[in-house]
């Protein structure tokens, strides 16, 4: 069971340049979610969906974009790398937003 | 919105000892709670979750938790930790309504002496 997939593990980015984050599940649920987290501050909600078309504002929203084209698929997209963004990202679904979530690997992303 | 704290940063224990890491939230509704681990390198995995019933919850690998309604809190426990627990420990609060806000606590890391 593959689960929660995200690619890449690693990047590391200069500042100004853009990339995407990709994230597929196969468990067809239609909550997906993107987190980063940084030390000591837990994990802080950037953007969720309920279901594909659908997307929504976390916490800490400004400086990515996301879009859900398909159920299986949550691409987070950065355009302007900042230093501010150095961080840990995980990718999450559940099969309904007040179930458990299922997470991916996470992707190490260093802006310098 | 509603918050949650987790008041150890980093435990530090010998192997057989007791653990507690302590979580509180901040919501006044009904509230599903869950308690996930992130072992060293890996992503987060569920320990064990609350949605209703008896409030002292057991999970995977000996660890239990104990849903405190008057006192906001969901304090994780395991009896005798092993060198193996060592990870970071994150407690997590979705209030039953909000459908969608998974709010997480700032993490423990625990280390576990051998």
């Amino acid at each position: 069971n593959a689960g929660v997939t995200q690619t890449p593990k690693f990047r590391i980015l200069k500042i100004g340049q853009s990339m995407t984050l990709q994230c597929t599940q196969d468990m067809n649920h239609n909550y997906m979610y993107w987190y980063r987290q940084d030390p000591g501050m837990g994990l802080k909600l950037i953007y969720y969906s309920v279901g594909a078309g659908i997307t929504d504002k976390g916490e800490v929203p400004n400086g990515y974009n996301v879009s859900r084209s398909t159920t299986e698929d949550f691409p987070l997209r950065l355009e302007l790398a900042a230093p501010s963004q150095t961080s840990v990202y995980f990718c999450a679904s559940s099969s309904r937003g007040n179930t458990e979530a299922f997470f991916g690997q996470g992707t190490r992303l260093t802006v310098v | 919105a509603q918050s949650v704290s987790q008041h150890n940063h980093h435990v530090i224990l010998s192997e057989a000892a007791s653990l507690e890491l302590g979580c509180n939230y901040s919501y006044g509704g009904t509230v599903n709670l869950f308690w996930y681990v992130q072992y060293p390198g890996q992503h987060l995995q569920l320990l064990l979750k609350y949605f209703s019933g008896d409030p002292l919850v057991k999970g995977i690998k000996g660890f239990e938790a104990e849903f405190i309604k008057s006192k906001f809190s969901f304090n994780l426990r395991k009896p005798s930790v092993q060198w193996s627990d060592t990870a970071e420990y994150f407690c997590a609060v979705n209030p039953n309504n909000a459908g969608n806000m998974l709010t997480f606590g700032g993490g423990t890391r625990l280390m576990v002496k051998p």
